[in-house]
């Protein structure tokens, strides 16, 4: 069983649109989670850190349910430039390794 | 302030040849890790660097990958003898924090090396 699944869309949205991503991890004892964002062909770049309360940074808004082992991410207002691979990321508690799961590409169209 | 940087962007070498990749993290960064994300799949751990020390290096695939980090500044990576499967992008990540608090802090990637073994 992978560490971090996600669906692996593709999401098609008009500009506008709420969408909403879901990610589950395997390991109960896993600490810290992030979302982070890829363009195409690029670095995987950090979008946000997930919080036990939920947390948000404008049209984006990530949730946590440790007892349901997922995590979520909405966006809000989708614009084109949201266009991307969203990464689910975990940290386990052994503190140094990330694990990944292979990523929900969202495209935007106007 | 510059990111990581990883040199070169892209290689392309037949199978049974070495390539070295190279890895500047961020100034200042104890933190540094290898990933590679091969065709289809997602990006997996290879190792961490603290300073110069191998922290976990668990995620190597074998013993034909060897990472250094001398004097806990650059690291490399090298890849002898390559062969088909290792063909992927490798990335490389730098973080502050030390001990628990690095599993907790952004890790900042660079662009990639783009290896293609024929």
């Amino acid at each position: 069983r992978k560490e971090v699944e996600q669906d692996p869309g593709p999401f098609n949205v008009p500009e506008g649109a709420t969408v909403a991503f879901n990610c589950t991890y395997s390991n109960s004892a896993s600490q810290s989670f992030f979302w982070y964002r890829q363009d195409c062909r690029k670095e995987p770049k950090l979008l946000m850190s997930v919080y036990s309360s939920g947390n948000e940074d404008g049209r984006f808004t990530a949730q946590l349910n440790r007892a349901s082992q997922y995590i979520s991410l909405l966006i809000r207002d989708s614009k084109l430039s949201d266009s991307a691979t969203y990464l689910c990321v975990v940290n386990r508690g052994d503190f140094n390794k990330f694990y990944f799961g292979s990523g929900t590409k969202l495209n935007v169209k106007p | 302030e510059a990111g990581v940087t990883q040199f070169p962007s892209h290689s392309v070498i037949e199978k049974g040849q070495t390539v070295t990749l190279r890895c500047d993290p961020i100034s200042g960064h104890d933190n540094l890790y290898w990933y590679r994300r091969v065709m289809g799949k997602e990006i997996k751990f290879l190792l961490h660097f603290v300073k110069e020390s191998k922290q976990d290096e668990s995620g190597m695939p074998n013993n034909r990958f060897l990472a250094e980090r001398t004097g806990g500044t650059y690291s490399t990576l090298k890849v002898q003898p390559a062969e088909l499967e290792d063909s992927g992008v490798y990335f490389c990540a730098s973080s502050q924090g030390y001990k628990k608090l690095a599993g907790r802090s952004e890790q900042f990637f660079g662009p990639g090396t783009r290896l293609t073994v024929l």
